[in-house]
């Protein structure tokens, strides 16, 4: 099966610093989107990303985030100036024409 | 925006057949998903249902789709231990835009 694959699957990080979360996504596939995952909370839509640019994002994604395609193959999300409140799971996901699938995530705990 | 509902929790014996609910409000939706999601792992993608179809069956899963009401159900027969999850529905926004996820339907099969 098609896999996404993210790294590193955790990430301990200072309030304050910057972080970057890495994804592979499936190779053919043209959608790639961020999601993120407080504990024990719903899965919430971060960014989606289309021919090299941001299609579309959430309110939650401001200033503080971006997202980059730097090689044609990874996937990344940089969370600049980390805050207690971006601790959570991180999921990638990518899609080709129906099925969207999900990286294992990666997990962030701002200290 | 669109908002997608599930009940919290649902408990069945082992060998029974479980049926979770999700309720969705944005009828364009192409299509509606179902994720599962083990402790402390990703979303794992189980099966999907394009919007002009009522039924589609997989293996143990049926998926029942009824647009007029926006009401989906997964459908798990023969359920064992190793299905004790978190069930995820989810339905697409906006073409490839966005997933919307619902709150999650935590699934407990005691033997």
């Amino acid at each position: 099966e098609p896999e996404v694959t993210q790294t590193p699957s955790h990430q301990v990080t200072q309030m304050g610093q910057e972080v970057i979360l890495r994804c592979v996504p499936i190779s053919n596939h043209l959608y790639f989107y961020w999601y993120r995952q407080i504990l024990g909370q719903k899965v919430e839509f971060l960014v989606s990303f289309y021919n090299n640019e941001i299609s579309e994002k959430s309110e939650i994604f401001d200033d503080q985030f971006s997202v980059e395609r730097p090689d044609g193959s990874n996937f990344t999300l940089k969370i600049r100036s980390t805050k207690l409140e971006d601790s959570a799971m991180y999921f990638c996901a990518s899609r080709g024409w129906t099925e969207a699938f999900f990286g294992q995530g990666t997990r962030l705990t701002v200290v | 925006g669109e908002d997608v509902e599930q009940s919290l929790f649902l408990s069945v014996r082992e060998g029974d057949s479980s049926v979770i609910n999700c309720t969705y409000t944005d009828s364009s939706s192409t299509y509606l998903y179902w994720y599962k999601q083990e402790p402390g792992a990703g979303l794992q993608l189980l099966t999907y249902i394009f919007s002009n179809m009522d039924m589609k069956q997989d293996q143990r899963l049926t998926v029942l789709l009824n647009k007029k009401d926006k009401h989906l159900s997964l459908r798990i027969a023969d359920t064992q231990t190793g299905d004790s999850a978190i069930y995820f529905c989810a339905g697409e926004v906006g073409g490839f835009q966005k997933l919307v996820f619902g709150t999650g339907t935590r699934l407990l099969v005691s033997p």
